[in-house]
């Protein structure tokens, strides 16, 4: 089946601590997103890429970081120097540049203790 | 620039019971407008979207037609089931400034009790 996975499901780590959170598509699509979901709260972006070994800031970039080395794959770091990192992680893709539909990931749920 | 407003939640129906959220836009050029549905502990999955005035997106029961003339795109369904408890985000996105950039209202929350 084709779609968007994301690793894992839950994830917790100690403050001070950098941690990767894994989105792989087998959709073959171009762009891929990464959000950021706060309780009660709307998404809002952290980084996207549209094709392989690019990327640009979202909204919401600082004290996150991301690589695009592979086609399907578009894993996002959450570094010591995000402020508030308990949140849900959200990855999305997109076929290409002219299709206007994103299609999200399953989510990852970052715990910070 | 571009802004999605929904109507405020928690909604609560009872099953069978008639649902509309409402939700209007605000955009400088001709955007597409669509709705996602986000059950508890999961992502976010495409419902319907409509990308130009007076298209009708359905899915699952579920309607919303883009209406230009109101701005408006809102989410109907004549009978909804416990099934459907979720959190609905109305969303636009458009070509002018660009798909990358998808504006999302802050969602609404719809529980249905038996």
């Amino acid at each position: 089946d084709g779609g968007i996975t994301q690793s894992p499901k839950y994830l917790f780590r100690k403050e001070g601590q950098n941690v990767t959170l894994s989105c792989e598509q087998n959709l073959n699509h171009d762009a891929m997103y990464w959000y950021r979901q706060d309780p009660g709260q709307g998404l809002r972006l952290i980084y996207y890429s549209q094709i392989v070994n690019d990327f640009q800031k979202g909204d919401i970039a600082e004290g996150y970081s991301v690589s695009r080395e592979k086609k399907e794959s578009f894993p996002l770091t959450v570094t010591s120097a995000q402020k508030n990192p308990t949140a849900f992680y959200l990855c999305a893709s997109r076929v290409g540049f002219s299709t206007d539909t994103q299609y999200f990931g399953p989510g990852t749920r970052l715990t910070v203790l | 620039g571009d802004s999605v407003t929904q109507m405020e939640g928690p909604v609560t129906l009872s099953e069978e019971a008639f649902l509309t959220i409402n939700c209007t836009y605000t955009a400088t050029g001709y955007p597409s407008l669509f709705w996602y549905v986000q059950y508890p502990g999961e992502g976010l999955q495409l419902l319907l979207k409509a990308t130009k005035a007076d298209d009708k997106g359905s899915n699952k029961g579920f309607e919303a037609t883009y209406r230009k003339e109101t701005t408006s795109f809102h989410l109907e369904k004549g009978s909804v089931q416990v099934s459907d408890s979720a959190v609905y985000f109305c969303a636009l996105t458009d070509a002018k400034t660009s798909y990358d950039k998808v504006i999302f209202g802050p969602g609404t929350s719809l529980s249905v009790i038996p």
